[in-house]
């Protein structure tokens, strides 16, 4: 089965600061990663996917992640953090066409 | 493009009663998804239609919840009769490839916020 958790319920972080948001799967094979992003009232949106190749991947919005096969993890990394990214965020697995979601990280930046 | 298109945007009935979402996809998405997602956790998938064919609804309480897809478009998700713990934001996504491929992202709609009194 696979699953994927992230460990911290919210992440705090000042305007200007590098962000870090966790997550690590479990999954059998090769896995496909995906974040994404909810603002208040709206539906999810994709930031960024993993399938294949380089270990560090590019999003929407200037967010990144890098996988790291020996740790399962696949953490989202923004270098300088935004008011404007204060969301909701959830990692997802996915090795058919059905994607597992995380139970998410809230993101707060502050001022 | 046009994205996802979920009615009502919020409902609120009392526990026994019965309700239903209405979803549209993007157009050309053969795809659609339900989800449920409860406060604190994330999205739990409860049917996946290809086409007008349902594909999973494992997770679908089926004593309770249906959901149709009759022409391959738009779809219906219903509840009947609702429980207290059905109190969620049901989300209804599309992706357009036909075949099994994982690769390729969802679109969300907005969701449709039900509160079980």
């Amino acid at each position: 089965a696979q699953s994927v958790a992230q460990p911290e319920d919210q992440v705090n972080v000042a305007e200007g600061n590098p962000l870090t948001v966790k997550c690590t799967y479990s999954v059998s094979g090769n896995p496909y990663l995906f974040w994404y992003v909810q603002y208040p009232n709206r539906g999810l949106q994709f930031l960024l996917k993993y399938i294949t190749g380089d270990n560090l991947v590019k999003g929407s919005y200037g967010f990144e992640a890098e996988f790291n096969k020996s740790q399962t993890s696949f953490h989202l990394k923004k270098p300088s953090a935004l008011v404007s990214d204060s969301a909701l965020y959830f990692c997802a697995v996915g090795r058919t066409d059905k994607l597992i979601f995380g139970t998410g990280t809230r993101l707060q930046v502050f001022p | 493009e046009a994205g996802v298109a979920q009615s009502p945007r919020y409902k609120i009935i009392e526990k026994r009663q019965s309700v239903a979402f209405w979803c549209n996809p993007i157009s050309g998405h053969a795809t659609l998804y339900w989800y449920q997602q409860i406060l604190g956790q994330g999205p739990k998938l409860l049917i996946q239609f290809q086409n007008n064919g349902v594909v999973d609804d494992s997770q679908l309480p089926k004593d309770r919840f249906s959901a149709e897809r009759l022409k391959g478009v738009d779809s219906t998700l219903k509840i009947q009769p609702a429980k207290l713990e059905d109190s969620a934001v049901y989300l209804c996504a599309s992706r357009q490839t036909r075949a099994r491929q994982p690769n390729e992202k969802l679109f969300f709609g907005s969701g449709t916020q039900l509160s079980v009194l």
